[in-house]
């Protein structure tokens, strides 16, 4: 069993609906959580972490983390085309970061 | 600021030739790494630097993969000889003394082998 899983997709949504990408995990030691955006033939990009259960929003973004659960979301709202995307949930513990295997998203206008 | 620079973006070999990566890490940051993505899958962690240090190169395939971070800098990686498997694409990483342990990485665009 990996210790990342991902929901795998792909998931195609219509312009403004609201997206769920979804990660779990069995290490109780990971300390950080992060989601990165990796457009096509780019490297990943950083959009959120945190650290804590809990909601934390940046713009159209919202990171939900359960510890108890072991489960982390992204929500994306107002989906745009331009959030076409793979999606890479990660965790990390004592520095190093596992990544799961990413969900491509195609948001069509 | 510059980000993380990575060369070649493109290589194509055929198997049991060398190759070597590039990588020069956004300036000032002390953490390097590099990472491995097959086609579908997440980055796969290679080797780790703390400055020139390799702390963490436990999945790195010794018998055919080095790397080196002279002066603590840039870094190169190669792999001789390739085989048919070590197509994927190489990304670089770097992050600064605050952001090693969040996990907070900047990655390069990646370096595509193709091997034959």
């Amino acid at each position: 069993q990996k210790e990342v899983e991902q929901d795998p997709g792909p998931l195609s949504v219509p312009e403004g609906a609201i997206v769920s990408l979804n990660c779990t995990y069995s290490n109780s030691a990971f300390q950080y959580f992060m989601w990165y955006r990796q457009y096509s033939r780019k490297g990943p990009e950083l959009l959120m972490y945190t650290y804590s259960s809990g909601n934390k929003e940046d713009g159209r973004f919202t990171a939900q983390v359960d510890k108890s659960s072991k489960y982390i979301s992204l929500f994306i709202r107002d989906s745009q085309p331009s959030d076409s995307a793979t999606y890479l949930c990660a965790y990390t513990n004592a520095g190093k970061s596992t990544f799961g295997d990413g969900t491509t998203l195609t948001v069509k206008p | 600021e510059a980000g993380v620079v990575q060369s070649p973006r493109y290589k194509i070999i055929e198997k049991k030739q060398p190759v070597a990566f590039w990588c020069n890490p956004i300036s000032g940051h002390n953490t390097l790494y590099w990472y491995r993505q097959n086609l579908g899958q997440g980055p796969e962690l290679l080797i780790r630097y703390e400055n020139e240090e390799a702390v963490d190169d436990s999945q790195l395939p010794k018998d055919r993969f080095s790397a080196e971070r002279l002066k603590g800098v840039d870094s190169t990686l190669k792999i001789q000889p390739a085989e048919l498997g070590d197509s994927a694409v190489y990304l670089c990483a770097s992050s600064s003394r605050g952001t090693a342990n969040t996990g907070e990485l900047f990655f390069g665009e990646g370096s595509r082998l193709t091997v034959l």
